[in-house]
């Protein structure tokens, strides 16, 4: 089952920070995030894990609640270069359940 | 450069007609991943392969199949072409079920 992805879009102005969600109905086991830019490929970001930390970069982070089946992506201090689309990836929580992609979520970062 | 091939790069073909798709993962990487990407759609899982072997398999419709051989390579084959078939298809492929590494994609069009 798909994750839903919130928000769909988000536009933001250089230094400015962002947070985008990503949510399933089932138990999750993982949570992947990618980032897709416009006529590129998907570049791999951080992996979340059941029982793991949070993890991430200086400016980019991410959380995993195993809860509430959710994570968020913390985007601080926004650059240019953090435009594009995000989609989180989720991995269910019994063996066999499918890799499944959210819808993503735009993010487009102006001078 | 994520170290995974897929060729052709573009593909243009008629309804009705079949093509294969091709992709090499990274060295040493047992797992593929076949996503398709429409325009301005989200990544649909298709189908994973793990050292030859099906793995999990998402929305692939009848009329498309795949297999990984023992080079670890990976064909997607699509047949009966219809015009809604036309999309980016991606292929992945990661060593531990973890951070997948995306090709850069195969652009297919059905006139």
């Amino acid at each position: 089952q798909q994750p839903v992805q919130s928000p769909q879009a988000v536009i933001l102005r250089e230094g400015e920070d962002a947070v985008i969600n990503c949510s399933s109905s089932k138990a999750l086991y993982s949570v992947h995030w990618y980032r897709q830019k416009h006529g590129e490929a998907p570049v791999f970001l951080m992996i979340l894990l059941k029982g793991g930390e949070q993890k991430g970069h200086e400016k980019i982070s991410a959380s995993f609640n195993e809860k509430k089946q959710q994570s968020s992506l913390y985007l601080t201090a926004s650059q240019l270069s953090y435009s594009g689309t995000y989609f989180c990836g989720t991995e269910g929580d019994n063996y066999g359940q499918n890799f499944v992609f959210g819808p993503g979520t735009r993010l487009s970062v102006l001078p | 450069d994520s170290g995974v091939t897929q060729t052709p790069k573009h593909l243009i073909t008629a309804t009705g007609q079949r093509v294969t798709l091709r992709c090499s993962p990274r060295s040493g990487d047992l797992s593929v991943y076949w996503y398709q990407q429409s325009l301005d759609q989200g990544l649909q899982f298709l189908i994973q392969y793990y050292n030859g072997e099906e793995r999990a398999k998402g929305n692939i419709l009848e009329r498309f199949s795949a297999q990984q051989f023992p080079d670890l390579h990976s064909e997607l084959n699509l047949s009966s072409l219809e015009l809604g078939d036309s999309a980016l298809y991606f292929c992945a492929s990661s060593a531990s079920d973890r951070e997948q590494f995306f090709g850069p994609g195969t652009r297919l069009t059905v006139l």
